[in-house]
């Protein structure tokens, strides 16, 4: 069993469009983010959710969206898809001082 | 929150150890240091955490001085597949503030045969 799982893995798009990356989590964490990670390899945290609320937003484009239904999926919404948001995106939960990340989503904007 | 500095790349060749430095001068009291590998196309993992002197598990050690100013994790007989970014952060292990730690670029290494 996947303890972070996010989906797509790869995703290729237009500009223009909006896309969701979907996140889910089964080791009963309460805290959930969202990573990008640029063409440098340098990871920012964009978002954080505690037990469904927002704890931290980054100076992030409000074109990006965070949904959280409940304390095991945090879902990342994008809308008006620009060249620059190609990036690698990561979903993680964390545990007193351990992040747990997936796999990540491979966003490409032509 | 400490911000941590490390050397962006090194080499080794199978088998031999391989340590890498992290110097954390503002760590504070409640601060504790964890290490991260990344392997091309995955996520970040956990490899260990410490607050002072040695600490080891299956996959690496850790040594961290008395002044805590910086640590060193130290991979035992290197292979091919341990070719991988490693990032070490610090932090107070408060869940709230896990969130903030700060990921620089990491170390890579490069295991050669």
């Amino acid at each position: 069993d996947t303890a972070v799982s996010q989906t797509p893995k790869y995703l290729v798009t237009q500009m223009g469009n909006d896309k969701s990356i979907k996140c889910e989590q089964n080791l009963g964490h309460d805290t959930m983010y969202w990573y990008k990670q640029d063409s440098k390899k340098f990871l920012k945290i964009m978002f954080s959710y505690n037990n469904k609320e927002l704890i931290i937003n980054e100076t992030v484009p409000n074109r990006f969206s965070p949904k959280s239904p409940d304390k095991a999926h945090l879902n990342l919404h994008i809308n008006s898809l620009e060249l620059g948001d190609s990036a690698v995106y990561f979903c993680a939960s964390s545990a007193v001082g351990t992040i747990y990340f997936g796999e990540g989503s491979w966003l490409t904007v032509v | 929150l400490a911000k941590t500095t490390q050397p962006i790349s090194m080499d080794s060749y199978e088998g031999q150890e391989v340590n890498i430095t992290c110097s954390h001068n503002n760590i504070a009291t409640n601060d504790y240091i964890t290490w991260y590998q990344q392997f091309p196309s995955q996520g970040p993992r956990f490899i260990i955490q410490g607050y002072k002197t040695k600490v080891t598990n299956e996959v690496a050690s850790l040594f961290i001085p008395a002044d805590r100013k910086s640590s060193t994790l130290s991979l035992p007989r290197v292979s091919l597949s341990d070719t991988a970014v490693y990032y070490c952060l610090v932090g107070d292990g408060v869940s709230s503030n896990t969130g903030k730690l700060i990921f620089g670029q990491g170390t890579t290494l490069q295991v050669k045969p």
